[in-house]
Order: C-alpha cells, then sequence, then structure tokens
C-alpha cells in the first residue's frame, strides 16, 4: 500500500471549515484514499473514501487532485467535537484481509 | 448499528502473566482485527482473522497469537506479557470487502 504524508497539527477556527491535506504521491491505479478519525479514548471512526472523484457524505468532503498524488478532507463546518486525529490511508479496496495502514495522522484542534 | 466491544478499558498486568483481551461484534462479520496504538507509531496491525479458525499474521504477530472459534469473538492472547507490550490495544471488524472497518473503543494494557 502507497504511503502518505500529512502534517502533524492543525488548528481551525470552530464553525469554519477545516481543510486537512494529504500527500500519497506513489498511489497507485487500484488503490483507494480513505480517511479515519480519532477521538481521544476511542476507537478510530471512518469517514470517507474516494478513488478518483470528488466525494461528499454527511460527514466531510474529500477532493482528489487529478494526478492523485494528494487530497483533502474538508469539514465544511467544523466543531469541537472534531477535534480528533484525522487519519488518511491509502489502499487497494479489496487486498486480503481488508486491513489498514494507519500512520501519524494529523491532529486537528477545533477552538472556540 | 454495529457495535464491537472489548473485555476491559483498562488492564494491568505483571511481567511473564498471561493475557486475554477479548473482542466481541454483533453484526456477523467475517473479518475482525487486532491493532495496538503507540505515540508516533500510529496503527500496527498484528493479527487478523477472516473466518472462525483462520488467522494471518499482520506486520508485528511476535509476542502474540489469536483465536477465533466463534465468528462474533476474537481473542488476542499475550503468552508471557513483557513491558514492551504496554500499549493500547485496537480491535476491528469489517464485513467481506466492504470498505469501513468498525472499532472498538480499546484496551490499554499496561505491562509492569
Amino acid at each position: 500500500d502507497a504511503k502518505t504524508t500529512q502534517p502533524p497539527s492543525m488548528d481551525c477556527a470552530e464553525g469554519r471549515a477545516a481543510n486537512l491535506p494529504c500527500n500519497h504521491s506513489t498511489i497507485s491505479g487500484n488503490e483507494y484514499v480513505y480517511w479515519y478519525r480519532q477521538i481521544h479514548s476511542q476507537g478510530p471512526q471512518y469517514i470517507i473514501h474516494g478513488l478518483k472523484n470528488n466525494e461528499t457524505n454527511e460527514m466531510a468532503s474529500l477532493i482528489i487532485t487529478e494526478d492523485r498524488k494528494s487530497s483533502t478532507l474538508i469539514l465544511p463546518h467544523a466543531t469541537l467535537r472534531d477535534t480528533a486525529v484525522y487519519y488518511c490511508i491509502v489502499r487497494v479496496a479489496n487486498n486480503a484481509g481488508n486491513m489498514l495502514t494507519f500512520g501519524g495522522g494529523t491532529r486537528l484542534m477545533v477552538k472556540p | 448499528d454495529v457495535k464491537v466491544t472489548q473485555s476491559s478499558r483498562y488492564l494491568v498486568k505483571r511481567t511473564g502473566e498471561k493475557v486475554f483481551l477479548e473482542c466481541v461484534q454483533d453484526m456477523d462479520h467475517e473479518n475482525m482485527f487486532w491493532y495496538r496504538q503507540d505515540p508516533g507509531l500510529g496503527l500496527r496491525l498484528i493479527y487478523f482473522s477472516y473466518d472462525v479458525k483462520m488467522k494471518e499474521k499482520g506486520d508485528i504477530p511476535e509476542g502474540y497469537s489469536v483465536s477465533r472459534e466463534k465468528k462474533e469473538r476474537f481473542s488476542l492472547i499475550l503468552e508471557s506479557a513483557s513491558t514492551n507490550q504496554t500499549s493500547m490495544y485496537l480491535c476491528a471488524t469489517v464485513e467481506g470487502y466492504s470498505y469501513e472497518q468498525y472499532f472498538g473503543p480499546g484496551t490499554r494494557l499496561t505491562v509492569t
């Protein structure tokens, strides 16, 4: 699975959009981009995933560049409860066992 | 909602003890995983299972074993606990080749 690079931490004002970048320059054609987050003292939580088209769900939007070498997770109106570590993961959709490899992630602090 | 439960949130054991960590899921999912999470290292896969009595090694299986006698239950065993196994242990489950892993709340194990 391709390696990802994320900034270790970011701040965001409450009510503003939080834009979390992820670089995955070695991504291959059959690898998806996944985002999870982990709120303190809880297990990770799935947010969204995509292959090459931009995706949106009730939690967030995922913007993937045309060359697929990077992506951005957007939380459109961040709240204090969005304070968490956000993980960007790249993997083949149907690899055996469906395992995930989590890197260091980005610690997002939403401030009032 | 999928529910993944782990037997303990906090556990303190002595070096050399045999430790059992239990994970139970209520959604009849085939795949189950055990990860450990350490500061600066992200989540690392220890073992996973894609069916009853089936198991596969992850990235860091040394010092651990697993048991899956029933579909809903996946146990992680530390045969002889050591201080370097002090960590947060997370169980996860996913249905078949779905995209979304569901995580339990985690067990924070301290080995003294």
